[in-house]
């Protein structure tokens, strides 16, 4: 069943802007992570941020989470054409499997 | 780092027939590995859990005569989609989870057309 919900399901900027995603969910977690996926092909891991954590940073990706309100953010700074992809959160509950939000589909203009 | 190889990338069968779909853990032995389905446009459901050794164990509303996987090997599982039909037709890819730090890593997906 689906956990997570994204928002916005579509985001259009230009280069050099920040793309802002959220994810909310809805049950205890024991991490949360994102995802990329490039054009219906294969998932790549960003980042992972445990539920001790409330943010995190790997090079031009920010990842925040509260607990408290079940949901977390993806911020891409300085965004590039190259980040153009979709996007999903996915959450970890005890030693079980991922559940998957719904994904935001970002799209970078040069 | 940890890499699952999924083959074959995409198919393209007729309805009726049976396709096989496989996913290696090249570096790293796997003894759990998951299955998921993506309709277009949609996000990933998971199937079922691959356990080395045992049976999978299936997720509600998946057919396990439909979709049987194995997983012989603590490097390979295997998912075969029996008697397809165009509604089979999605993008499937697979998963093990390598160390919690590094959340899951995924094969490149197979994405199967049925005709």
């Amino acid at each position: 069943s689906q956990q997570g919900e994204e928002d916005p399901q579509a985001l259009s900027i230009q280069e050099g802007e920040n793309a802002t995603m959220n994810c909310s969910y809805k049950t205890s977690i024991n991490n949360l992570q994102w995802y990329r996926q490039n054009s219906g092909r294969g998932l790549v891991h960003l980042i992972l941020i445990r539920s001790n954590e409330r943010e995190k940073h790997s090079g031009r990706l920010r990842v925040t989470l509260d607990t408290s309100k079940k949901s977390s953010s993806l911020l891409i700074t300085a965004s590039r054409a190259a980040d153009t992809a979709s996007y999903f959160c996915a959450t970890l509950s005890g030693y079980s499997t991922l559940t998957f939000g719904k994904g935001t589909m970002l799209l970078v203009s040069p | 780092g940890a890499v699952v190889s999924q083959h074959p990338s995409w198919v393209i069968c007729k309805s009726g027939t049976s396709v096989k779909i496989e996913c290696r853990s090249l570096d790293f032995q796997a003894t759990t590995m998951f299955w998921y389905r993506q309709f277009p446009k949609q996000s990933f459901m998971l199937m079922a859990t691959s356990n080395e050794g045992s049976k999978a164990t299936y997720e509600q509303g998946v057919e396990k005569d439909k979709f049987l996987i194995n997983h012989a090997s603590l490097t390979l599982s295997t998912l075969t989609v029996t008697s397809a039909h165009p509604e089979d037709s999605s993008f499937y890819i697979c998963s093990a989870r390598v160390a919690e730090a590094y959340g899951y890593t995924f094969g490149s997906g197979t994405r199967l057309t049925v005709v």
